[in-house]
């Protein structure tokens, strides 16, 4: 079974930019979690996606947005890029949002870099 | 507020010794602890887990245990191997949480050969 696929690994982009990252989480895991990791904040959950609904956000500003297809895969957008925008931004899917006793399985991440 | 946080930013031990990283949490709403072992390049790989009904659950070569009247939770590793080498996250989730996790700020296990 493939894991969680992270597209693309690397990015490099300039402040005021949009960014738009892919996730496909593994097959037939319905749930789809963004997370944000710096050296600084550690790793700070984004939002959640499932059936195509976002069901938990983080605190983070609107500049932050995610989407979830029909298939399951995920996308989220970064807009009016900043350069503390930097970051790993990891996704990790799960069978189903109700099941709470369940581990998250996490893609490598993409790393995103704002010059 | 609430958090999840590690006592240690960085362990270093000897290789074939037993490690031991701890956690502490803040929120005794916290009902599913789970730890993971992030690599350099890599995303966080699950290692074990453990209900908060529970004091203490093993795996192979790891052990987790439970302290809910503290709010404590702690990795031991037996006979600690230089492919242990990576950064350890404790996460909390939450019945009615979803699928949200909130993380420790991770401590840094070096084996020294």
């Amino acid at each position: 079974k493939a894991g969680v696929t992270q597209t693309p690994r690397y990015l490099i982009k300039t402040r005021g930019q949009q960014v738009t990252l892919s996730c496909s989480p593994i097959s037939g895991h319905r749930s789809v979690s963004w997370y944000q990791q710096t050296p600084g904040q550690g790793l700070q959950f984004l939002f959640e996606y499932f059936s195509e609904t976002q069901r938990n956000k983080g605190n983070f500003p609107g500049r932050f947005s995610g989407r979830q297809f029909s298939n399951s895969r995920s996308e989220m957008n970064v807009s009016t890029l900043e350069l503390g925008d930097s970051a790993l931004y990891l996704c990790a899917s799960s069978p189903t949002p109700g099941a709470w006793d369940t581990e998250a399985f996490f893609g490598q991440g993409t790393r995103l870099t704002v010059v | 507020g609430e958090n999840v946080g590690l006592h240690l930013p960085t362990l270093s031990v000897q290789e074939g010794d037993n490690s031991i990283i701890n956690c502490a949490y803040s929120n005794s709403a916290s009902d599913y602890f789970i730890w993971y072992k992030q690599e350099s390049g890599k995303g966080p790989q699950f290692i074990i887990d453990i209900r908060s009904n529970m004091d203490k659950r093993q795996g192979q070569r790891v052990t987790v245990l439970l302290n809910k009247t503290v709010k404590h939770l702690s990795l031991q590793i037996a006979a600690t191997q230089p492919g242990d080498s990576a950064v350890y996250f404790c996460a909390e989730k939450r019945t009615g949480g979803g699928n949200k996790l909130t993380f420790g700020t991770g401590t840094q296990l070096k084996v020294e050969l």
